[in-house]
Parts: C-alpha cells; sequence; structure tokens
C-alpha cells in the first residue's frame, strides 16, 4: 500500500465550480503536509501547506486536515480554467527530512 | 526561478555510459533532494542530502550515486545508464527547520533519454 494516496483522477468541472482533491497518508506522526501544482511540462510548485487540524484559507485555496482520520485536502473555490494542472499531495515523514509524494490527480476546469 | 538551476535541461545518451546531473542551489538551504518522475509513478526519491557529504537513499537509489561537496551542488550520477532511468529528473531544495519549513522549492528538471 502506497503511503500517500490520492483520488486517481482525472477531476474534471465546470468554470467556477468548487473542485475538491483528497488525499490520505499512513504515518500516524506526519506532522506537516503539502499541495503541489505541476502544469503540464512544467516543475512542481508549492501552493499550500497545513500543520493544524482544521482549515487552512489562502485566496481560492482551502487546505483541511484531519490527523485523527489521515486525511488532508484541497478545496479551489470558483475554478478557473488556469487552474487546470496535476495536485500532487506531499506528506513530511516523521523523523526523516524527506517528504513522500501521491501520485497527484489531474484537474481539468471547463470553460 | 531564481535560486536552483538544474544542468543539463535536456540530455540523450546511449546505455551504459555514465552520466551526472547538476543541481545548484543560491538559497543556502540545508536539505537537497533528487526525485525522478515518471507516468503513473508520481515523484519518486532517489537520494538526498542534509549537508555537505552527508546523503541518504531514497526508495529508487539502485543504479544512482549522490555527491555533496559544497552546500551549494548536488551532483545526481547514474553509473551505467540504462532505458529504465529515462525519466524526468528533479531537483529540490527545502531549509528544513522545525514543523514549519519543510516545502520544497523545485528546479525546472532535467529529461533524460537512454537509447
Amino acid at each position: 500500500q502506497k503511503e500517500v494516496e490520492q483520488n486517481s483522477g482525472p477531476l474534471s468541472v465546470p468554470e467556477g465550480a468548487i473542485a475538491s482533491l483528497n488525499c490520505t497518508y499512513s504515518d500516524r506522526g506526519s506532522q506537516s503536509f503539502f499541495w503541489y501544482r505541476q502544469y503540464s511540462g512544467k516543475s512542481p510548485e508549492l501552493i499550500m501547506f497545513i500543520y493544524s487540524n482544521g482549515d487552512k484559507e489562502d485566496g481560492r485555496f482551502t487546505a483541511q486536515l484531519n490527523k485523527a482520520s489521515q486525511y488532508v485536502s484541497l478545496l479551489i473555490r470558483d475554478s478557473q480554467p488556469s487552474d487546470s494542472a496535476t495536485y500532487l499531495c506531499a506528506v513530511k515523514e516523521t523523523n526523516a527530512g524527506k517528504s513522500t509524494f501521491g501520485d497527484g490527480t489531474t484537474l481539468t476546469v471547463k470553460p | 526561478d531564481a535560486g536552483i538551476t538544474q544542468s543539463p535541461r535536456h540530455k540523450v545518451t546511449e546505455t551504459g555510459t555514465p552520466v551526472t546531473l547538476r543541481c545548484h542551489q543560491t538559497e543556502n538551504h540545508r536539505y537537497m533532494y533528487w526525485y525522478r518522475q515518471d507516468p503513473g509513478h508520481g515523484l519518486r526519491l532517489i537520494h538526498y542530502s542534509y549537508g555537505v557529504k552527508d546523503t541518504d537513499k531514497g526508495e529508487v537509489s539502485d543504479g544512482y550515486s549522490v555527491s555533496r561537496s559544497k552546500t551549494e551542488d548536488f551532483l545526481l550520477t547514474l553509473e551505467s545508464a540504462t532505458s529504465s532511468q529515462t525519466s524526468v529528473y528533479f531537483c529540490a531544495i527545502t531549509p528544513g527547520q522545525g514543523t514549519r519549513l519543510w516545502g520544497y522549492t523545485f528546479g525546472s528538471g532535467t529529461r533524460l533519454t537512454v537509447v
């Protein structure tokens, strides 16, 4: 079983809708969680990080963390065609200076 | 983005030849990483470094070696390239302090083709 699992996608939403991306992880001791966005042919870019249970909002993006259930999610409100990309969930490993990535979910926002 | 550069950007090499990829940073970050990205496998860690001359293996380290003789440079060597090492290679850096500074900044990537 992979340590970080993301909903496989691809995910398609109409412009203006809410896109919901989910991620589960197996390391109960993990404290740091990240979302990266990767446009086709480009390198990943950090867009959100969360350390505490609950919600963290940044503009149209909201990250949600539930450590008891071992899941982290990313909501994109008012989705735009420019949000079309692959979104990677990453979890920093406990007692190790490295993160494990999920395989990513590809989002397409249709005008 | 300034701060991290990879070279070369593209390389085609023959099976059995050694290949070295370079990652250079100007951020003075402690941690540096080499990942490979393949369709269906996401980002997989090859090796990482937590200081000069301090390195550790990742999940797909076979056939690869690394060196870090200076804070700013992290080299990845394919000792004898095989077709299975055709991939996109990303270098990443992070300050790596406390719980808040573990987000990565990635380089632009190196597309390596082994023929």
